[in-house]
């Protein structure tokens, strides 16, 4: 398993601003992924990070909204930028290991 | 294109009760890989099985097991005498081989309430 550890659990947020979202890994891994799950709904992949390069976004997926880090092969951070209402979603960071994909915990956000 | 159909959007039974989980797919390539994970009311999806799709031997783990039928592209899942704590909502994901690792189509979802 990947132990994987995301700031914050949890926030509210007013319309306009940008929240950045940490992700931490217990161990270096290539790539680490980025997924949203808005209310009642499925989990949507934003981007792939790659250490040392550019993400990876998905159609429907920017990188202006959605600016992605990927300092070193454990950390990676996810900012939601000018959020508006329908930005409340949980955004979850995960990792593959050996071909299991693991979630952290999500990091909920709910803006008004 | 893939896709992944749950059609059971919401799912009761009553504990000890055996239930399945029904999880379609749809994809081109011959190559692929199937999961199931489960997202507790606290939010935190857990990992379940993955399964590829040279592999149709049907696999238990405890209470749980899990038939894949390439022929009517299904792969479900049955928890056998069901507890409380089984109430969560259950997903069914598809990966390419061809696709970048962690690139993930998941299905809407199962919401399994079990009652005492």
């Amino acid at each position: 398993s990947a132990v994987i550890s995301q700031k914050p659990s949890r926030d509210i947020c007013q319309r306009g601003t940008s929240l950045t979202i940490q992700c931490q890994v217990d161990s270096q891994v290539t790539m680490m992924f980025w997924y949203r799950q808005q209310p009642g709904q499925s989990l949507t992949l934003i981007a792939t990070a790659n250490q040392g390069s550019e993400a990876t976004y998905e159609s429907g997926f920017v990188i202006d909204k959605f600016p992605i880090s990927r300092p070193n092969l454990t950390f990676s951070t996810l900012t939601v930028s000018n959020m508006s209402p329908e930005d409340s979603s949980i955004y979850l960071c995960s990792v593959d290991r050996l071909g299991e994909l693991f979630f952290g915990e999500g990091s909920r956000l709910t803006v008004l | 294109a893939q896709k992944v159909t749950q059609a059971q959007t919401e799912i009761s039974v009553v504990e000890k009760e055996d239930v399945t989980l029904d999880c379609v797919y749809e994809t081109r390539d011959t190559t692929y890989y199937l999961f199931w994970y489960k997202q507790p009311p606290s939010g935190e999806l857990v990992f379940l099985i993955r399964r590829n799709s040279f592999d149709e031997q049907n696999e238990i783990s405890g209470r749980y097991s899990w038939n894949f039928q390439k022929s009517t592209s299904s792969f479900n899942f049955t928890i056998t005498a069901s507890q409380v704590v089984d109430s969560a909502v259950y997903f069914c994901a598809l990966s390419s081989h061809y696709n970048q690792g962690g690139k993930l189509i998941f299905g809407q979802g199962t919401e399994l309430s079990v009652k005492p």
